[in-house]
């Protein structure tokens, strides 16, 4: 039984580029959850989705920041013009129940040059 | 907006000692969650606790939710080499949904 996968692993972008970081929850999860973890840092909640539906996206920025996570498919956290603050790690975790503890996925180390 | 008090930030300690870490805030939570991050990885559950007062084992590891359900703390046992890691305490806020905060982390280092 696969775990959460995020793709990919490393991801360097331009500042003005487009980044999209993908999320294949583990088989049977429909409850998906984005974190933005700073070096150092501990995580920090950004968004949390059902399928085609965003629950709670109160950690999101308002600005250059989506997240889908369609009826078939990896959920995708997009990140529009990206600026070097956006460097970060970015992870993904998925639950079977709205408060079953969630398992992570490895991250997507996004370097905005 | 609310917080997680995670404490120590860090500690270094001696192979086979005893380790006590623990999370407060002045919220209520649902559950609580104990993780440990490896370098370059993501966070790997250790520990989930659902019942105020609850206390559980995972081998070396013991965790308690407090009654007041503000607080939990994480206990280590016989510290060995590969405890070394970032350990996370993480909560369901009651008032928040299933919004799942995290604290910022106690850096555990073993001396050998």
């Amino acid at each position: 039984n696969a775990g959460v996968m995020q793709n990919p692993r490393h991801l360097v972008r331009r500042r003005g580029q487009e980044a999209r970081l993908r999320c294949s929850p583990m088989k049977g999860h429909s409850h998906v959850y984005w974190y933005r973890q700073l070096p150092e840092e501990g995580l920090k909640f950004m968004v949390y989705l059902q399928k085609e539906n965003i629950i709670d996206e109160s950690g999101m920025p308002k600005e250059r920041f989506s997240a889908e996570f369609p009826k078939e498919g990896p959920s995708i956290l997009r990140i529009q013009q990206v600026v070097r603050g956006d460097s970060a790690a970015y992870f993904c975790a998925s639950s079977p129940w709205d408060r079953g503890p969630p398992s992570f996925g490895q991250g997507t180390r996004l370097t905005v040059v | 907006g609310q917080q997680l008090n995670q404490s120590p930030q860090s500690m270094f300690i001696q192979e086979g000692e005893d380790v006590s870490m623990n999370c407060t805030s002045s919220s209520i939570f649902n559950t609580w969650l104990w993780y440990k991050q490896d370098p370059g990885e993501g966070p790997v559950l250790l520990i989930a606790l659902y019942k105020a007062g609850e206390l559980t084992s995972n081998g070396r590891l013991t965790a308690q939710f407090g009654i007041t359900r503000k607080d939990s703390f994480l206990n280590i046992s016989a510290s060995i080499p590969s405890d070394v890691g970032i350990y996370f305490c993480a909560g369901h806020l009651m008032e928040y949904g299933n919004k799942l905060v995290f604290g910022a982390g106690t850096i555990l280092r073993v001396k050998s």
